[in-house]
């Protein structure tokens, strides 16, 4: 198994404005995942991220809104930009390890005023 | 676009009793289903995978169905226990093949004593 810490663990933010959203892995894993769980909703995949190339968004996302990084085989970050209320949400971060289940960070619960 | 239905309603049961959660999908059948317990305020836990080529699997008091034909699996917990109170969530790998999972919306399962 692996074990993933998110920061922050939650934020309230004001809209306008950005938050960073960490996400490290305790051993170097190829493939990392950005969900969002909205309200009373299921997970949504937002991007994957592997390090050595850039992001690939799902559809109804963008780099602009959601730009992410990989410097990495242990870390990533995900921005939220330009924050409206609509995304308030808790964004998990996932990986895969040996085999097909992904194993989650606790989540970062994100509230925009 | 693959289309992922459980049941919204919460599941009531007693403890002791069989708790079956029921998982339909609407489109291509995935090479392999999961399921994932997410409890309040925390990311989803791996519980168990199956292959198409797989009819059921088993790990302790948790089995899982795989029907190709009806598009459906169906999760169980015998002798269920308060602990087993959590939301329940099943998730299909995309054509793509590259790790990505569909979540479905979750079924929150409530034992009581």
């Amino acid at each position: 198994s692996a074990v993933i810490s998110q920061k922050p663990s939650r934020d309230i933010c004001q809209r306008g404005t950005s938050l960073t959203i960490q996400c490290q892995v305790d051993s170097q894993v190829t493939m990392m995942f950005w969900y969002r769980q909205q309200p009373g909703q299921s997970l949504t995949l937002i991007a994957t991220a592997n390090q050595g190339s850039e992001a690939t968004y799902e559809s109804g996302f963008v780099i602009d809104k959601f730009p992410i990084s990989r410097p990495n085989l242990t870390f990533s970050t995900l921005t939220v930009s330009n924050m409206s209320p609509e995304d308030s949400s808790i964004y998990l971060c996932s990986t895969l390890l040996s085999g097909w289940e992904q194993f989650f960070g606790p989540g970062t619960r994100l509230t925009v005023l | 676009s693959q289309k992922i239905e459980q049941n919204s309603e919460a599941l009531n049961i007693q403890e002791g009793k069989t708790a079956t959660l029921t998982c339909n999908y609407t489109n291509y059948s995935p090479a392999y289903l999961q399921w994932y317990r997410q409890d309040p305020g925390r990311g989803p836990v791996f519980l168990l995978l199956i292959r198409e080529n797989e009819k059921e699997k088993r790990k302790e008091r948790l089995k899982v169905t795989f029907d190709t034909t009806l598009k459906q699996s169906l999760f169980h917990i015998t002798a269920s226990q308060p602990a087993d109170s959590a939301t329940y969530l099943c998730a299909l790998d995309t054509p793509s093949n590259t790790g990505k999972l569909i979540f479905g919306q979750g079924t929150t399962l409530q034992v009581k004593p």
